[in-house]
């Protein structure tokens, strides 16, 4: 099956710089890769994902890139902030519809990174 | 909004006992799953379920069963609970259009004494 790995597993920045977080899978077959950001106490919560056929999606201050030849994909967030300082899990799956358009896979998360942004 | 329920946030059980918990989600979606949290491992697939009365093994199985009469609701079963069982669980739900983004519930942090 899947493994995803992740690294690092904890990482300190300052507020304002850049952090990047990064994840190799072993199933070259994996299509879909999202990131989940789970605050503390709360509840994990889908922030950006990236299907194979792009290399590299944009939200606002956070951006993931792909590189299927290597198999790993990473996340970029810039200008970081406090309300940044979270625990980040990437996963990835092969997608697959079927000729109903019924859509399923099964998501293989990576261990976590602790992000802590100091004032 | 979608919610996804955990009926309890905090569980304390002995080891052998039989242990439900219990997850409800409101918003009709088809696919159900059971994760369980650990530091240093992430979010571990134990069972999950793409419709009613159907089940499917995740990556660690061992130890539990699942249940899912209704759509709405399901439900995980420790058969005797043991020490290394303690864990956070998190139960999550998707649709089958846009089955990846997973909806998660709050969470029950689990101890098995």
């Amino acid at each position: 099956g899947e493994n995803v790995e992740q690294h690092p597993s904890t990482l300190s920045v300052q507020e304002g710089d850049s952090a990047v977080i990064k994840c190799t899978y072993s199933d070259s077959a994996s299509n879909y890769f999202p990131w989940y950001k789970q605050e503390l106490g709360k509840r994990p919560q889908l922030i950006i994902d990236i299907r194979s056929n792009v290399g590299e999606k944009k939200d606002q201050r956070i951006a993931v890139t792909l590189n299927k030849t290597a198999k790993h994909f990473s996340l970029h967030i810039t200008e970081t902030q406090p309300e940044d300082s979270a625990v980040y899990f990437c996963a990835a799956t092969i997608s697959r519809t079927n000729a109903g358009g019924t859509s399923y896979g099964k998501l293989t998360f990576g261990q976590g990174t602790i992000l802590t942004v100091h004032p | 909004d979608v919610k996804v329920t955990q009926s309890s946030r905090y569980l304390v059980k002995r080891t052998g006992e039989k242990v439900f918990l219990e997850c409800v989600q409101d918003m009709d979606h088809e696919n159900m799953f059971w994760y369980r949290q650990d530091p240093g491992l992430g979010l571990r697939l134990i069972y999950f379920s793409y419709d009613v009365k159907m089940k499917e093994k995740g990556d660690i199985p061992e130890g539990y069963s699942v249940s899912r009469e209704k759509k709405e609701r399901f439900s995980l079963i420790l058969e005797s609970a043991s020490t290394n069982q303690t864990s956070m669980y998190l139960c999550a739900s998707s649709t089958r259009v846009a089955n990846e983004k997973l909806f998660f519930g709050s969470g029950t942090q689990l101890s098995v004494l």
